[in-house]
């Protein structure tokens, strides 16, 4: 799996877009993006995931760079129930019977401020 | 519909001991995943069960281990607890072509 760079922490106002960066050049052609967060002491919860093109779901949307090496989710107006740690991994998609393994890393702490 | 269940929720043992932890998948999920968590090392992955088989492993020592029964659900024991085992143990589940996985609340274990 490439490894990815996230900032430790970031901090946004309630109400506005939450934009949060990921750094993966050495990701491989085959590699998705996917992006979880985990809100304290809970398990973590899957977002968005996408190849090459911009995705959005009723969560988020995720843009990734034409050349794939790095990538931004988007809270489009964040409330203060999104502060969490947001994960972003790469990975290749799992076969049937393997490849489920997801490997985190720090993540980024994401603080919504009243 | 339910989602990933976790019993027990917490544990509290003693260095020496041994421990088993459960987790039941979604309905129809047949891939189950475990991982721990600490301050120290993060989210870490444990191994993977698919058809009663473990499909894929951790790096961790092999006081750590688990097995998966025919309907899917898993569980895991840990033999010869260590204070270092101390740490929020996660179940995940996920279906054949779906790239999403679904993870439980958790079972926090202390050891003392």
């Amino acid at each position: 799996d490439a490894k990815t760079t996230q900032p430790p922490s970031m901090d946004c106002a309630e109400g506005r877009a939450a934009n949060l960066p990921c750094n993966h050049s050495t990701i491989s052609g085959n590699e998705y993006v996917y992006w979880y967060r985990q809100i304290h002491s809970q398990g973590p919860q899957y977002i968005i995931h996408g190849l090459k093109n911009n995705e959005t779901n009723e969560m988020a949307s995720l843009i990734i760079t034409e050349d794939r090496k790095s990538s931004t989710l988007i809270l489009p107006h964040a409330t203060l129930r999104d502060t969490a740690v947001y994960y972003c991994i790469v990975r290749a998609p799992g076969k049937e019977t393997s490849g489920s393994r997801l490997t985190f890393g720090e993540g980024t702490q994401l603080t919504v401020n009243p | 519909k339910a989602g990933v269940t976790q019993t027990p929720r917490y544990l509290i043992k003693t260095r020496g001991q041994q421990v088993t932890l459960s987790c039941s998948p979604i309905s129809g999920h047949r891939s189950v995943s475990w991982y721990q968590q600490t301050p120290g090392q993060g989210l870490q992955f444990l191994f993977e069960y698919f058809s009663e088989t473990q499909r894929n492993k951790g790096n961790f020592p092999g006081r750590f281990s688990g097995r998966q029964f025919s309907n899917s659900r898993s569980e895991m024991n840990v033999s010869t607890l260590e204070l270092g085992d101390s740490a929020l143990y996660l179940c995940a589940s996920s279906r054949r072509g779906v790239h999403e996985q679904f993870f439980g609340p958790g079972t926090r274990l202390t050891v003392l």
